[in-house]
């Protein structure tokens, strides 16, 4: 299958400080690219979608201030926690797909915020 | 609005059994269903894609079945081995192209 690239694997910061991530389709152009999160044994949670060149669409509860999402590229999307907080430490996944195709998924960031 | 629930949320095998997963989902007009794995502290892989047309799909010990009708799916593993310990996500793309909506997984524990 397809690859997905999702950096960096896992981080800590400073709380009041921001945090990107980085996720990118290696071997494929991806259209459309999904942010997700996921706290200890919960399943993962929709956070926004996000189309190429156009804003991200954000689910409801997910402060799209806080968690700033740039798809500038078809191969590249980029989540910022900005002003992180303890409550913002959680496991992040990146999707990807092109169209209605399958959606491959990164590898995960553990953030912590301390 | 789509909602996905794993059946039991935790399993503890001994090595050889055969077992069998659950997932249901309360909207059945789905484009696709899919089972993933997911090791502590990692991302997903994925195991099987069933689209809504099919019935089953396996690969080599797996077989899921999908009952789009009454909103099931079954995922079997043949021959556990503890190498099978890991949670099992299973997922629903409700239209082509949208996002997956996951369940909280099971947890299982092949003990050797």
């Amino acid at each position: 299958g397809a690859v997905v690239s999702q950096h960096p694997s896992r981080v800590i910061c400073k709380s009041g400080t921001s945090v990107k991530i980085e996720c990118r389709s290696l071997d494929f152009q991806a259209t459309t690219m999904f942010w997700y999160r996921q706290f200890p044994k919960q399943s993962l949670m929709l956070m926004a979608t996000s189309n190429e060149g156009s804003k991200a669409t954000y689910e409801q509860g997910v402060e799209k201030d806080k968690f700033l999402i740039n798809h500038a590229s078809l191969t590249l999307s980029t989540l910022t926690v900005t002003s992180a907080h303890p409550e913002d430490s959680s496991f992040y996944i990146c999707s990807a797909r092109t169209g209605g195709t399958e959606a491959f998924f990164g590898q995960g960031t553990r953030l912590t915020v301390v | 609005k789509q909602e996905v629930t794993q059946i039991p949320a935790a399993l503890s095998v001994p090595e050889g059994e055969n077992l069998v997963l659950n997932c249901s989902f309360t909207d059945s007009a789905i484009y696709n269903l899919q089972w993933f794995r997911q090791d502590p502290g990692k991302g997903l892989t994925s195991l099987l894609l069933i689209q809504s047309s099919q019935r089953e799909q396996t690969s080599g010990r797996l077989n899921a079945s999908l009952d789009k009708s009454s909103g099931r799916s079954t995922l079997y593993i043949a021959a556990s081995q503890p190498g099978d310990s890991a949670t099992y996500l299973c997922a629903v793309e409700d239209q082509a192209g949208t996002a997956l909506i996951f369940g909280k997984g099971t947890t299982l524990s092949v003990s050797s």
